[in-house]
């Protein structure tokens, strides 16, 4: 079966900029969650999605923000880009919530 | 707060040469604590999910074991392509919802 999808995979963007990143999770799975991740930093949890509505949030400012469709497919979106917003974004979908998260390839983003 | 710790924060290791990877962490309301592997450019891959202090789970040259405290991801007679960064997350009870809390991940390096 599919795996989980993100697009796109590279993106180069100049500060100030806004983004737009995609996740269409595993056929069934419900939840999304988000994460960045930096070589200081490691993966941090930004937000999880079920049912299209926000069921938690990582400590991370307004602008970071997602949503999630109908269909489970989520996006989420970096307004006012800073050059430190450069990371690996993944994406890893569940089917509840609670056990059995599957990544995606994630998306690099480069802020210039 | 909820905290995971991972060490050594790399390994090298010769062809043959088992080792352990240590993986400690402090949460309130445990829920799960899960393994993955994470190859250059990908995103993390699922290896092993425990919850249980004393449970043990194995896959091929892969072991794990959790205590109350920490767990232990053994690499018994490693081979070169098992050459990835070992990330540990536990799963955390917060505000009514569940989410990852990741180490910072081990990379282990085997040379031939």
């Amino acid at each position: 079966k599919a795996g989980v999808t993100q697009t796109p995979r590279y993106l180069i963007k100049t500060r100030g900029q806004q983004v737009t990143l995609s996740c269409s999770p595993i056929s069934g799975h419900r939840s999304v969650s988000w994460y960045q991740q930096t070589p200081g930093q490691g993966l941090q949890f930004l937000f999880e999605y079920f049912s299209e509505t926000q069921r938690n949030k990582g400590n991370f400012p307004g602008r970071f923000s997602g949503r999630q469709f109908s269909n489970s497919r989520s996006e989420m979106n970096v307004s006012t880009l800073e050059l430190g917003d450069s990371a690996l974004y993944l994406c890893a979908s569940s089917p509840v919530g609670n056990y059995g998260y599957t990544f995606g390839s994630g998306t690099r983003l480069t802020v210039v | 707060e909820d905290q995971v710790t991972q060490s050594p924060e790399a390994l090298r290791l010769q062809e043959g040469e088992s080792s352990s990877l240590n993986c400690s962490y402090t949460v309130s309301g445990l829920r799960g604590l899960f393994w993955y592997r994470q190859d250059p450019g990908k995103g993390p891959e699922f290896l092993f999910t425990l919850y249980s202090a004393g449970e043990e789970k194995e896959k091929e040259r892969l072991k794990a074991t959790l205590t109350k405290k920490e767990s232990f991801l053994h690499i018994t007679a490693p081979k070169p392509e098992d050459s990835a960064t070992y990330l540990c997350a536990v799963q955390a009870l917060q505000g009514g919802s569940e989410k990852l809390v990741f180490g910072k991940g081990t990379k282990l390096t085997v040379n031939p």
